[in-house]
């Protein structure tokens, strides 16, 4: 069975620019959420989807952060316009409810650097 | 706020020599504890999760208990390869958003 899976791995991008995330969940797992880590910190919670909505933005440090789960399969992250305090790791995690409770799976995370 | 501290931030063990974790935390409604392992370069492998005061999971070399404030990772008699950063994290009565601790570096020398 496919794991969480992210694409870009490493992105490089200028101040000012977008990035685009994507994230595709583990097949048949209707939550979805994005993490970030920027350097020397915890890994901080962003979002979570249950299927294509979105059930907790709280973690959305500004308005230049917009995701979206287009009919609850993949989601995408867009940062526009970068900023450097935007670098650090994406993380996607993936999660089912039921008998196993809410184990949470990650992805191997999207390394984003704003130069 | 939930809030999860992990001690220490650095373990530097000998093969063999067994030792403990801590995860000392902060929730309103607890809902789960998490432990995760993560290699550098990798996201968080799942390991266990813990969801009442007590409980306690084995996988291999590892061990992790439960109480109403912290959570232990035992490992015993690691090995190299055991060498990673150990997260902690909590769900809690808020939601399903998961609140991580700083993370414990072991080491693990041959």
């Amino acid at each position: 069975e496919a794991g969480v899976t992210q694409f870009p791995s490493h992105s490089v991008i200028e101040k000012g620019q977008t990035v685009t995330l994507r994230c595709d969940p583990i097949s048949g797992h209707d939550n979805l959420y994005w993490y970030r880590r920027v350097m020397g910190k915890e890994i901080k919670f962003l979002l979570h989807f249950v299927k294509e909505s979105k059930q907790d933005e709280s973690g959305m440090p500004n308005n230049r952060f917009l995701a979206e789960r287009t009919g609850g399969t993949y989601s995408t992250l867009k940062v526009q316009p970068a900023e450097l305090e935007d670098s650090g790791v994406y993380f996607c995690a993936s999660s089912q409810w039921g008998t196993s409770g809410n184990t949470i799976y990650f992805g191997e995370g999207s390394w984003l650097t704003v130069v | 706020e939930d809030q999860v501290t992990q001690s220490p931030e650095a373990l530097r063990l000998q093969e063999g020599e067994s030792s403990s974790l801590n995860c000392s935390y902060t929730v309103s409604g607890l809902r789960g504890l998490f432990w995760y392992r993560q290699d550098p370069g990798k996201g968080p492998e799942f390991l266990f999760t813990l969801y009442s005061a007590g409980e306690e999971k084995e996988k291999e070399r590892l061990k992790a208990t439960l109480t109403k404030k912290e959570s232990f990772l035992h490992i015993t008699a690691p090995k190299p390869e055991d060498s990673a950063t150990y997260l902690c994290a909590v769900t809690g009565a808020a939601g399903n958003k998961l609140t991580f601790g700083g993370g414990t570096r072991v080491l693990v020398k041959p």
